[in-house]
């Protein structure tokens, strides 16, 4: 079985400055995808960003990048540049790639706030 | 494109009582999974839907079961409500293909009194 550890169960920053989000993960297989989803307090989850377990390439969008060290089983996820409306909460997800499934595997999360 | 439509937004139900909720997916979606959502748990899965299969299941008791529609369209029951049920319940749609993005809806906010 997989599992998600987002240890940090709050951070602050101040608007325009940078914050790193960390997630740490477990599982036994080799190909898989990992993601960050926001949930502000509309409660509505939203992708953040996606990375796929075989690419080396660390995912970028926009302002949201993320550190991905597959032999350490760790995917940060780093704001830049941060706005009032990036206070949510976030949550690290795991995927499988093998077998038919859309089954997401979710860290406790982490509610983030930026100061103005 | 319309997105995740869940219905009711809020649900008050009594302890034993048992409770149905909807979910539409975004057209053209075959995938649809659900997750409860705590504060003490936080979000985990319950089940997922694929053209009307179930082709996944969570760690939850027989209480809580799902159906799919031929036009996409889940259900999910909750039978015999106990007062830890009460969260918020999300379901998300997806195509269904190996790690496709989740689109999630706002949620029920099912409470048990």
């Amino acid at each position: 079985a997989q599992t998600v550890t987002q240890s940090q169960p709050e951070m602050s920053v101040q608007e325009a400055e940078t914050v790193t989000l960390s997630c740490t993960y477990d599982t036994s297989e080799n190909n898989y995808y990992l993601f960050w989803y926001k949930q502000p307090p509309s409660r509505q989850m939203i992708l953040v960003i996606r990375q796929e377990a075989y690419k080396q390439q660390n995912a970028t969008e926009n302002r949201f990048s993320v550190n991905f060290q597959k032999a350490a089983k760790s995917f940060s996820l780093k704001i830049s540049d941060s706005q009032l409306g990036d206070t949510a909460m976030y949550f690290c997800a795991f995927m499988r790639l093998l077998g038919a499934n859309s089954k997401l595997t979710f860290g406790k999360g982490i509610t983030l706030s930026v100061r103005p | 494109k319309a997105g995740v439509t869940q219905t009711p937004r809020y649900l008050i139900k009594t302890r034993g009582q048992q409770v149905t909720l909807s979910c539409s997916p975004i057209s053209g979606h075959r995938s649809v999974s659900w997750y409860q959502q705590t504060p003490g748990q936080g979000l985990q899965f319950l089940f997922e839907y694929f053209s009307e299969t179930q082709r996944n299941k969570g760690n939850f008791p027989g209480r809580f079961s799902g159906r799919q529609f031929s036009n996409s369209r889940s259900e999910m029951n909750v039978s015999t409500l106990e007062l830890g049920d009460s969260a918020l319940y999300l379901c998300a749609s997806s195509l269904g293909g190996m790690g496709t993005e989740a689109f999630f809806g706002q949620g029920t906010r099912l409470t048990v009194v």
